[in-house]
C-alpha cells in the first residue's frame, strides 16, 4: 500500500465542519482511498472510501482532488462524538497480500463544545 | 450487518500464563480474519492473517510461537497469548473479511471487532 500524510491533530467546533486532509503522492491507479476512525478504546470503524469521484455517505464526504495525489475527508457538522484518530489508508481492492490495511498515525481530531 | 465481536473486552493475567481471546463474525462467514496490536498511543500495528483452514501468516517480528492463532471455522479465530509478560500487556483488536464469498458485505473489507485490553500483572 502506498504510504500517506495526515497532520497529527486537528481541533473543531462542535457543529462546525471538520476538514481533514490526507496526501497520498504516490497513489496507483488500481488503489482506493479509504478512511477509518478510531474512538478511544474502541476497534476501528469504517468511514467511507473512493477511488476517484467524490464520495458522500451519512457520515462523511470525501472529496478526492484530480490527479488522486490528496484527498480530504468532511465531516459536515462535527458532534463531540466525533473526537477520535482519523485514518486515511490507500488499498487496492483484491485478495491475496492485498487484503492487508496499514494503518499510519493518523489525525487526531478533537471536538470542542 | 458485518458485525464482528471479541472476548472478553479486558482480561487481567498472571505473568507466565497464556490467555485466549477469541474473534467471531456474527452475521457473515469470514474466509480471512486478521490480528492487530496497539500499544499505548500508538497505531495499530498487523501482528497476522489467518484464512480459515490454513495457517496463519505472521507479520516480520512477531513470535508465531508465542502468537497462537487458531481460525478453524468461517466464525471464529482465536489468539492465544502464551507465557505472557508484562510487555504483551496491549489492545488486541481482530478484523474479518469475507473474501471473495462475500454477499452480503463486501468481499474484500475488513470488519473490525471491538478490541480486547490485556493487562499482564
Amino acid at each position: 500500500d502506498a504510504k500517506t500524510t495526515q497532520p497529527p491533530s486537528m481541533d473543531c467546533a462542535e457543529g462546525r465542519a471538520a476538514n481533514l486532509p490526507c496526501n497520498h503522492s504516490t497513489i496507483s491507479g488500481n488503489e482506493y482511498v479509504y478512511w477509518y476512525r478510531q474512538i478511544h478504546s474502541q476497534g476501528p470503524q469504517y468511514i467511507i472510501h473512493g477511488l476517484k469521484n467524490n464520495e458522500t455517505n451519512e457520515m462523511a464526504s470525501l472529496i478526492i482532488t484530480e490527479d488522486r495525489k490528496s484527498s480530504t475527508l468532511i465531516l459536515p457538522h462535527a458532534t463531540l462524538r466525533d473526537t477520535a484518530v482519523y485514518y486515511c489508508i490507500v488499498r487496492v481492492i483484491s485478495g491475496g497480500s492485498n487484503y492487508k490495511l496499514t494503518f499510519g498515525k493518523g489525525t487526531l481530531l478533537t471536538v470542542n463544545p | 450487518g458485518a458485525v464482528v465481536s471479541q472476548h472478553p473486552s479486558r482480561v487481567i493475567c498472571k505473568s507466565g500464563t497464556s490467555v485466549k481471546i477469541e474473534c467471531r463474525s456474527l452475521d457473515f462467514q469470514a474466509t480471512t480474519m486478521f490480528w492487530y496490536r496497539q500499544f499505548p498511543k500508538q497505531s495499530l500495528m498487523l501482528m497476522a492473517t489467518s484464512n480459515e483452514g490454513s495457517k496463519a501468516t505472521y507479520e516480520q517480528g512477531v513470535e508465531k510461537d508465542k502468537f497462537l492463532i487458531n481460525h478453524a471455522s468461517l466464525t471464529l479465530s482465536t489468539l492465544t497469548v502464551t507465557s505472557a509478560h508484562p510487555e504483551d500487556s496491549s489492545f488486541y483488536i481482530c478484523s474479518a473479511s469475507p473474501g471473495s464469498g462475500g454477499l452480503v458485505v463486501s468481499s474484500y473489507e475488513q470488519y473490525f471487532g471491538p478490541g480486547t485490553r490485556l493487562t499482564v500483572t
